[in-house]
């Protein structure tokens, strides 16, 4: 099994929808983050996370939120979604010689 | 601020010939740097980091990077690419202290027969 995990894989939505991505870790990292990915424009740093209790902002949080609920899962949501939201979104996790080991993506199309 | 320049969008290598990938970044101190690949479909995978020491880092792949602080440079290279190199190549940097990664925009490899 994959040691970092993000559901849905793919989804499409409309313009002022709700959505939750998920990504949920057996690595037993405490710390996470939340990337999107543009073409031309590499990675950028949504939300990190230190632990459950400790949350924080990263370059692009604007129209975006998260929440830890434990140690392994770290939600991203997209209170109202905008077109321009729609990104390839990339959880991952951060071991003790900072290396992050990365989840499998989401495909994010707000229509 | 840390920042990562890859120069080159994409490249194109025969198989069978070299590669090498530029990677410049911008900080004050001692980076860490590392080198992710993401093949189409996939999340990132590390293929090697420097944090401190021998300058030149292998990595996995037959990849290789070397560090060269006059140069602020981490450039990739790989000495006979492989189909299945063609992907999409990441720099990145990060502060000894804390744990953001700062990400260049990527270098798309295609490898043709």
């Amino acid at each position: 099994d994959a040691d970092v995990t993000q559901t849905p894989r793919n989804r499409i939505t409309k313009t002022g929808k709700r959505i939750m991505l998920e990504c949920s870790q057996t690595k037993g990292h405490d710390r996470m983050y939340w990337y999107r990915q543009d073409p031309g424009l590499g990675l950028r740093l949504i939300y990190y996370s230190f632990d459950v209790k400790d949350i924080n902002k990263g370059e692009i949080s604007d129209g975006y939120s998260v929440s830890r609920q434990a140690q392994a899962k770290f939600s991203l949501s997209l209170e109202s979604a905008i077109p321009n939201q729609t990104a390839l979104y990339f959880c991952a996790t951060k071991g003790s010689n900072n290396e992050q080991f990365f989840g499998p993506g989401t495909r994010l199309t707000v229509l | 601020a840390q920042s990562v320049t890859q120069p080159d969008i994409h490249i194109t290598v025969s198989e069978g010939a070299s590669l090498e990938l530029r990677c410049n970044y911008s900080y004050g101190a001692t980076p860490y740097l590392f080198w992710y690949v993401q093949s189409p479909g996939q999340g990132l995978q590390l293929l090697l980091k420097y944090f401190s020491g021998d300058t030149l880092v292998q990595g996995i792949k037959g990849f290789e990077a070397e560090f060269k602080r006059s140069q602020s440079s981490f450039n990739l290279r790989k000495p006979s690419v492989h189909w299945s190199d063609a992907a999409e190549y990441f720099c990145a940097v990060g502060p000894s202290n804390d744990y953001k990664l700062s990400f260049g925009a990527g270098t798309t490899v295609t490898v043709r027969a």
